[in-house]
């Protein structure tokens, strides 16, 4: 079993939906969360982290966080077609000193 | 202009040649990283750095090799030895900074295909 599952979709919205994409993990040590964005043939980004539990907002996009069941979401509002993309979720424990752990990804399409 | 560069972007190759992918950061991060990428799988960790002259292997390093003769450097070799290696490699940095955030920067990829 892998430490993070997602699943890779691939997801197809209407311009203008509420995406949910979302992460489990199994490593109860994992603090920060993260979520990067992939365009076609380029390399990921970093979209948004949260630490520890929580919620984190930056405009249309926000981070959910839930150590008890150890499930993170990326929830997009008023997507764009700008937004097809695929999206990695990422951990890594407390120690910047870590590899990150990632996900398979989950890839997006937002239809004009 | 700060960043990683990866070069060359796509890559042939005869079977059985090794083959170096370069990777070069001017960001001055202690850290870099080599991902491989296949279609449904996600990242995975080939090779990390964490200082010069040292690396780690990650979850696939069999049939690759990587040095780190200087910070801003970190080449991955594709050797003969890997069964499959017809991917998209990605080539990460970051700050090492204790107890924070592990933000990771990547580079633009190299699509390597093996003829």
């Amino acid at each position: 079993q892998r430490e993070v599952e997602q699943d890779p979709g691939p997801l197809s919205v209407p311009e203008g939906a509420i995406v949910s994409l979302n992460c489990t993990y199994s490593n109860s040590a994992f603090q920060y969360f993260m979520w990067y964005r992939q365009y076609s043939r380029k390399g990921p980004e970093l979209l948004m982290y949260t630490y520890s539990s929580g919620n984190k907002e930056d405009g249309r996009f926000t981070a959910q966080v839930d150590k008890s069941s150890k499930y993170i979401s990326l929830f997009i509002r008023d997507s764009q077609p700008s937004d097809s993309a695929t999206y990695l979720c990422a951990m890594s424990g407390d120690s910047g000193n870590t590899p990150l752990v990632f996900g398979k990804g989950t890839r997006l399409s937002v239809i004009a | 202009d700060g960043g990683i560069t990866q070069s060359p972007k796509y890559l042939f190759r005869k079977e059985g040649q090794n083959v170096t992918l370069s990777c070069e950061q001017n960001l001055n991060h202690d850290a870099m990283y080599w991902y491989r990428q296949d279609p449904g799988q996600g990242l995975r960790l080939i090779y990390y750095s964490q200082i010069v002259n040292d690396f780690q292997k990650g979850d696939i390093a069999e049939g690759y090799s990587v040095s780190r003769e200087k910070k801003e450097s970190f080449p991955l070799t594709v050797t003969s030895a890997q069964k499959n290696p017809t991917a998209f490699y990605l080539c990460a940095s970051s700050l090492l900074a204790g107890e924070v955030l592990n933000e990771q920067f990547f580079g633009p990829g190299t699509r390597l295909t093996v003829l």
